[in-house]
């Protein structure tokens, strides 16, 4: 079962202006989200994250909501550059001070900015 | 320090043989990961490290796989008669241990084509 969603494959955004990539989450024991960013031939590129304590987080140019009660989050990218096109994806995991906090990840989102 | 290092990035290799990777974290983490990507899907845990100790191993990992990280520091993964459903990029992550969330690190991966 696909624990952590992301529906869209695929996204065009014009330069300048916003992105949002979309993430739905089933597993209610999820309290940590992130994002990373995947070029080719790369590994994953951490963004940005958030604890289900906060709703929002915000780092330059991007903005990371979260809405525990529909088990969804979305991440902002204003504005967007020609730079940020690449595969994005969500993964959550459960905090654990002594253990393992593996990532489950979303299929991904492949953002295209349009110059 | 230059991040987490995987070798070798590509490995080709007949059905049947045995195939051994390595990673190297980022000095000082603790944590350590090991995750296999698929086309078209997004990473899935494989197996977890703190320290030298081996804490949990994914149900996606057969006898076939297995892995160490002797000394707490770089870590190796090994497939034995290698089948072509392993076809896969094999990604490792380190991250340092603290309170209120693990972010991890992610190497450029090994990309391993059975023939």
């Amino acid at each position: 079962d696909q624990q952590v969603k992301q529906n869209s494959p695929s996204l065009s955004v014009q330069e300048g202006r916003i992105s949002i990539l979309n993430c739905d989450y089933t597993n209610s024991m999820f309290d940590y989200f992130l994002w990373y960013k995947k070029y080719p031939a790369e590994g994953p590129t951490f963004l940005i994250s958030i604890s289900s304590i906060k709703d929002k987080n915000e780092d330059g140019r991007f903005t990371v909501f979260l809405n525990k009660s529909a088990k969804h989050l979305s991440l902002h990218i204003v504005p967007s550059q020609p730079g940020d096109s690449a595969v994005y994806f969500c993964a959550a995991s459960v905090i654990s001070n002594f253990g393992n906090e593996k990532l489950t990840f979303g299929t991904g989102t492949r953002l295209t900015i349009i110059p | 320090d230059t991040g987490v290092s995987q070798d070798p990035r590509h490995k080709i290799t007949k059905r049947g043989q045995n195939v051994t990777f390595r990673c190297d974290p980022i000095s000082e983490h603790n944590r350590l990961y090991w995750y296999r990507q698929t086309l078209g899907q997004g990473p899935e845990f494989l197996t977890y490290f703190q320290n030298e100790a081996q804490l949990e191993k994914s149900r996606l990992l057969s006898d076939r796989f297995s892995a160490e990280r002797p000394k707490g520091s770089f870590s190796t993964l090994e497939i034995q008669r290698t089948e072509q459903g392993d076809s896969a990029m094999y990604l490792c992550a380190s991250s340092p241990r603290h309170r209120g969330g693990d972010i991890q690190y992610f190497g450029a991966g090994t990309r391993l084509s059975v023939l």
